[in-house]
């Protein structure tokens, strides 16, 4: 079983970039069956899936998000890592990393970290 | 970009069965997933590919898909499933999630 572990600041300050990683334990990152993904929840409302990314570094993006996100992998650490831009109190919610099943339609996602709060605010 | 509707909310009686719908253009041509999450917790995936339920999830949680509703059924509702419920698919480039269902075990 794949566990993760999302870390970063909590808060950040607006207009400022959200920098998040995630560490991978009990398989390889290296690995052809699974995408890592970022996915947020917004207390109190719903989630919204931000990107995935293959070992060899292939992203995917919401596209809403497109312009300001990117996810990137580091296989020395086996870590995975989100970077938000030009942030807005729109982007504070709890952030996920996730693995996610390749070669699956629905791509869903079987092992999630424990999630992380971050607020933007000054 | 795609779009998936769920009903806020579902109210079910202890024992009942509870059914939990997700819609979208043609959406039983996709392959939809389901997530439960309760408060304060991380979503835990209960079927993927319409139908199949990972290990560890009982067997009273039960998906289909066909024409534009993917349904996820709780047979023998407990206390225990009170969670949102999301569903999930991929629209050809991007992950999509449905709004989330509230489920109410009254």
């Amino acid at each position: 079983q794949v566990r993760l572990q999302e870390s970063g600041p909590g808060l950040v300050k607006p207009s400022q970039t959200l920098s998040l990683t995630c560490t991978v334990s009990g398989d390889s990152i290296i690995s052809n069956s699974f995408y890592w993904s970022w996915i947020r929840h917004y207390p109190g409302k719903g989630l919204e899936w931000i990107g995935h990314v293959y070992y060899t570094g292939t992203p995917y993006y919401n596209p809403s998000l497109k312009s300001r996100v990117t996810i990137s992998v580091d296989t020395s650490k086996n870590q995975f890592s989100l970077r938000l831009s030009s942030v807005t109190a729109a982007d504070t919610a709890v952030y996920y990393c996730a693995s996610t099943l390749h070669d699956y339609g629905d791509y869903p996602s079987d092992s999630w970290g424990q999630g992380t709060l971050v607020t933007v605010s000054s | 970009s795609y779009d998936m509707t769920q009903p806020p909310s579902v109210s079910v009686s202890p024992g009942q069965t509870a059914r939990i719908t997700c819609s979208g253009d043609s959406l039983g041509n996709k392959y939809t997933c389901w997530y439960q999450q309760k408060p304060g917790q991380s979503p835990v995936l209960v079927i993927y590919q319409d139908k199949k339920r990972p290990s560890g999830i009982p067997e009273r949680f039960s998906g289909s898909n066909s024409g534009n509703t993917a349904t996820l059924t709780i047979s023998g509702t407990q206390a225990m499933d009170e969670a949102a419920y999301y569903c999930q698919a991929w629209d050809g480039s991007s992950v999509v999630f449905g709004g989330g269902t509230k489920l109410t075990v009254l």
